[in-house]
């Protein structure tokens, strides 16, 4: 069974660009979610999808950050404009349905860094 | 007060001895606590999830679940260098779809 695909695997942008990173889940996975993880600290969720729908997004930075998940297989997690504080490493995760949390699998992770 | 807390570490032991991870949480009605381990530069992988008092083993782990005091722990015995990684505890967060709450992480070396 193919894990969850992420890319880029790294990107490096300045301050006020704009950058986008894909996921791809594992197949039949209904739930995605995408985490920022700033160096030293534990993984923070950002959104989370079921299905193409939006099930949580209450820790997403609205005003630069944007999310979508069509035909609810892939997504997108777009940063415009960035800070430097958004550098952190996002990582994409999915399960079979919101209840298994204990088989959330993540992806490989994208890190950003912003300068 | 952070909904989970773990002891920050860093934490060293020597090879062969046990490793003791602490983690504290706020949310008193957790029903679930999963602890992943994450090599430095991947992604967090879980190895052990406990749902009731007492303990659970599987191999040289063992986690430690105590409801009433709010804490679980995880105990790696005969440590050994491929331990060494950053262990994170998670607590589901059911009011919000099913987020993972994740404590910042203990960073565990084992010395050869």
């Amino acid at each position: 069974e193919a894990g969850v695909a992420q890319s880029p695997r790294y990107k490096i942008i300045e301050k006020r660009q704009s950058v986008a990173f894909w996921c791809n889940p594992i197949s039949g996975h209904a739930t995605l979610y995408w985490y920022q993880q700033i160096l030293g600290q534990g993984p923070k969720l950002l959104i989370q999808f079921q299905n193409n729908g939006v099930v949580d997004d209450s820790q997403l930075p609205k005003d630069r950050f944007s999310a979508e998940r069509l035909k609810g297989v892939d997504s997108t997690l777009k940063i415009q404009p960035a800070k430097l504080e958004d550098s952190a490493v996002y990582l994409c995760a999915s399960s079979l349905d919101p209840g298994e949390v204990d088989t959330q699998y993540f992806g490989p992770g994208t890190r950003l860094t912003v300068l | 007060q952070k909904e989970v807390e773990q002891n920050s570490g860093p934490l060293s032991v020597p090879e062969g001895a046990i490793a003791s991870l602490n983690c504290t949480y706020s949310d008193r009605v957790s029903q679930s606590f999963f602890w992943y381990r994450q090599y430095s530069g991947k992604s967090p992988e879980l190895i052990m999830s406990i749902y009731s008092n007492g303990d659970k083993e599987d191999g040289r782990f063992t986690a430690q679940l105590n409801k009433a005091s709010q804490y679980v722990s995880l105990l790696i015995r005969d440590s050994q260098p491929s331990d060494s990684a950053t262990y994170l505890c998670a607590i589901p967060n059911w009011q919000f779809g099913s987020r993972l709450t994740f404590g910042e992480g203990t960073q565990l070396t084992v010395n050869p």
